[in-house]
């Protein structure tokens, strides 16, 4: 099985900040990941997919990159509204796996 | 408009069988660009792909190791839904179930995705 390492687990940033979180697979993957945005009482949501590709009516302050092993994800300017729990998710290899979470907060 | 509405129970005890069902409205759980899954969140685990369920010219089945001998994940044709059975729950089990469609290569996306989610039902195990 594939594991995915993301690192923080949790941050806190000032609005307008720029925020970067990574994700590692322990195989390569090309870029076969997605991003996920989770807020409680609400669905999940993915953000980016294919390691870069900005989903549908995303705002364009969210990007991802990397390929390989190695991936980022990024908000430009960190916006209250982006207060939530991101995580990676490979679909390389059935299982799917996802990181551990990085929970963002305002500072 | 893709929707997925969950059913099921939200407290259960141990040993106990879990069954989630999941309806979809707007897609049909025998499209060729979708499979159907089933994902927990949990404090300890934080998210974990539990299994699928998808039409290929026939039904496929895959699950996680972790539950792979305590699983089954059926589609329902006739009411165009899927379902979970989970065995002998432990308090391990608890945590936030979500059906999830997987929408994969085809007119609308190259890669594979999470796209659309079930509004969650959160199942306790407890005595």
């Amino acid at each position: 099985d594939i594991q995915m390492t993301q690192s923080p687990s949790s941050l806190s940033a000032s609005v307008g900040d720029r925020v970067t979180i990574t994700c590692q697979a322990s195989q390569g993957i090309s870029n076969y990941l997605n991003w996920y945005q989770l807020k409680p009482g609400k669905a999940p949501k993915v953000l980016i997919s294919d390691a870069s590709n900005l989903e549908t009516g995303v705002p364009s302050r969210f990007s991802g990159g990397g390929s390989g092993t190695d991936f980022t994800f990024t908000i430009s300017s960190l916006q209250p509204e982006d207060i939530a729990t991101y995580y990676c998710q490979q679909y390389e290899n059935v299982p799917y796996s996802f990181g551990q979470g990085t929970k963002v907060e305002i500072k | 408009q893709v929707q997925l509405r969950q059913s099921g129970p939200g407290l259960m005890k141990p040993s106990q069988t879990l069954s989630l069902t999941c309806a979809i409205s707007g897609d049909s759980v025998s499209s060729d660009f979708a499979t159907w899954n089933w994902i927990r969140l949990s404090p300890s685990r934080g998210l974990e792909w539990l299994g699928r369920t998808y039409y290929r010219s026939k039904w496929y089945n895959e699950y996680a190791l972790s539950v792979k001998n305590r699983i089954t994940i059926n589609p329902d044709t006739s009411k165009n839904q899927f379902s979970m059975q989970l065995n002998s729950v432990t308090p391990d089990d608890t945590g936030l179930y979500y059906c999830a469609r997987e929408e994969v290569p085809g007119p609308k996306r190259v890669g594979y995705a999470f796209d659309m989610w079930g509004q969650g039902t959160m199942v306790a195990v407890s005595s």
